[in-house]
């Protein structure tokens, strides 16, 4: 998983709460991701930042809010407004950002059930 | 619509035989085609990337094709491992658009004893 650590690696919630996954790299790279998989289907891009204090939404950031104070981490709050939370989210990173060559490398994951 | 499409969508085989994985893919311009294997429960990891001027990639025991022309590529494993059951995702990227990056659905490979 080369250097990105991501925690817990399940996480149980009631309906209603907020909780966040976080994410840290000791890969000194720029942007980092988080996305979203569900059983049979692609992996879908929630947010990414290509430096800190700043992100942008992917394809589906209604419900997530994240935050990208240090380089290193990048905590992803899935708030009570996510309809359909329970879901494996990984969160990736690469060198820059920048360009289609530049390479992804993904966290372990975190389960998240909501009871 | 960009699009990139995996067959089958599981697949068993016996340890020590070969098997081709599928993917097609509408993504336009093109940029570069990878694919990462996944193990139950972990993240994905990179087996290959190939780039429009590349038809072919070996990564040990792993061969991609592609085929930029028919927007086909395929993944190859020889003398297949238990080690090898994994889901296994093509994972397309286009060169304008923002660099839009689309992951396909994954085949699901067994290997059996």
């Amino acid at each position: 998983d080369g250097g990105i650590t991501q925690s817990p690696k399940y996480l149980f919630r009631k309906e209603g709460q907020n909780v966040t996954l976080s994410c840290e790299q000791n890969l000194n790279h720029d942007a980092m991701y988080w996305y979203r998989q569900d059983p049979g289907q692609g992996l879908r891009l929630i947010y990414y930042s290509q430096i800190v204090n700043d992100f942008q939404k992917g394809d589906i950031a209604e419900g997530y809010s994240v935050s990208r104070e240090k380089k290193e981490s990048f905590p992803l709050t899935v708030t009570s407004a996510q309809k359909n939370p329970t879901a494996f989210y990984l969160c990736a990173s690469s060198p820059t950002g920048r360009g289609p060559l530049d390479t992804q490398y993904f966290g372990p994951g975190t389960r998240l059930t909501v009871l | 619509k960009n699009q990139v499409e995996q067959s089958p969508q599981s697949l068993i085989i016996l340890e020590g035989k070969n098997c081709t994985l599928q993917c097609n893919y509408t993504v336009s311009p093109f940029s570069n085609l990878r694919w990462y294997k996944q193990d139950t429960g972990r993240g994905p990891v990179s087996l290959t990337i190939m780039t429009f001027s590349e038809n072919t990639k070996s990564n040990g025991r792993y061969t991609a094709t592609l085929d930029a022309d028919t927007k086909q590529s395929s993944l190859h494993i020889t003398a297949s491992q238990l080690s090898d059951s994994a889901s296994y995702i093509c994972v397309v990227s286009g060169s304008t658009g923002g660099f839009k990056t689309i992951f396909g659905a994954g085949t699901r490979l067994f290997v059996k004893a």
